[in-house]
């Protein structure tokens, strides 16, 4: 199974909404990514977890949250999201972070709309 | 700080050859990814460089020169379903550094 899986495929909801991302994948991957990318921009890397640990917080602010409840799992938390946190959310994993070539396998991404 | 630059957009010809350049200023640089993302698709990884020269993968050949912080993606018999987007990426201190993307425009 080399796939990464993410659900919602979309996803609206207004500013005072909770919600939840999700990504999965079986690849034995030990580093995973949550990235934001707007229309025609590259992605916009904003956590990396490495061996289910927080390792890297790109300044992103409180009202995203992320969690990685296992090595096969990650979830991002949304919560008072603003009309420009619209954007497409990628999540990627790859082997590790020290990786010989540091492939990393993106999922077909939530396209988040913020009312 | 840290950037890579690459043409915003580039026309080929279906069945041409085309080269897309980056340019790179990183620190901690381990080396040098491309990437691919048609429109409404997800980033798909197509080549790496860590070393000096050229990878090769079917149509795809990847060039690195450390020396020069310059790589680039070459494509070869160009077909319609190579248009997307390109990204190339440098492997730095854990994390990928990303271009803006140069778009690809095959003309038949």
């Amino acid at each position: 199974d080399t796939e990464v899986t993410q659900t919602p495929k979309h996803l609206v909801m207004g500013m005072t909404n909770k919600k939840s991302l999700k990504c999965e994948q079986h690849m034995g991957h030990r580093a995973m990514y949550w990235y934001k990318q707007k229309a025609k921009k590259p992605p916009e890397l904003m956590f990396v977890y490495s061996y289910e640990k927080l390792s890297i917080n790109e300044s992103v602010p409180s009202r995203f949250s992320p969690e990685c409840p296992n090595s096969s799992l990650l979830n991002l938390h949304l919560h008072a999201l603003q009309p420009e946190d619209s954007a497409l959310y990628l999540c990627a994993s790859s082997q590790d972070r020290e990786g010989t070539d540091n492939e990393q396998f993106f999922g077909p991404g939530t396209r988040l709309t913020v009312l | 700080g840290q950037s890579l630059e690459q043409p915003s957009e580039v026309t080929a010809v279906e069945g041409a050859i085309v080269q897309i350049n980056c340019t790179y200023q990183t620190s901690g640089f381990y080396g040098l990814s491309w990437y691919q993302q048609h429109d409404g698709g997800a980033p798909t990884f197509l080549s790496y460089n860590a070393l000096d020269g050229l990878e090769e993968t079917g149509r795809f050949s990847s060039f690195l020169s450390r020396s020069d912080s310059y790589g680039y993606l070459l494509l070869q018999e160009l077909q319609m379903k190579d248009s997307a987007s390109y990204f190339c990426a440098s492997d730095s201190n854990y994390q990928l550094i990303w271009g803006a993307g140069t778009k690809l425009i095959i003309k038949p």
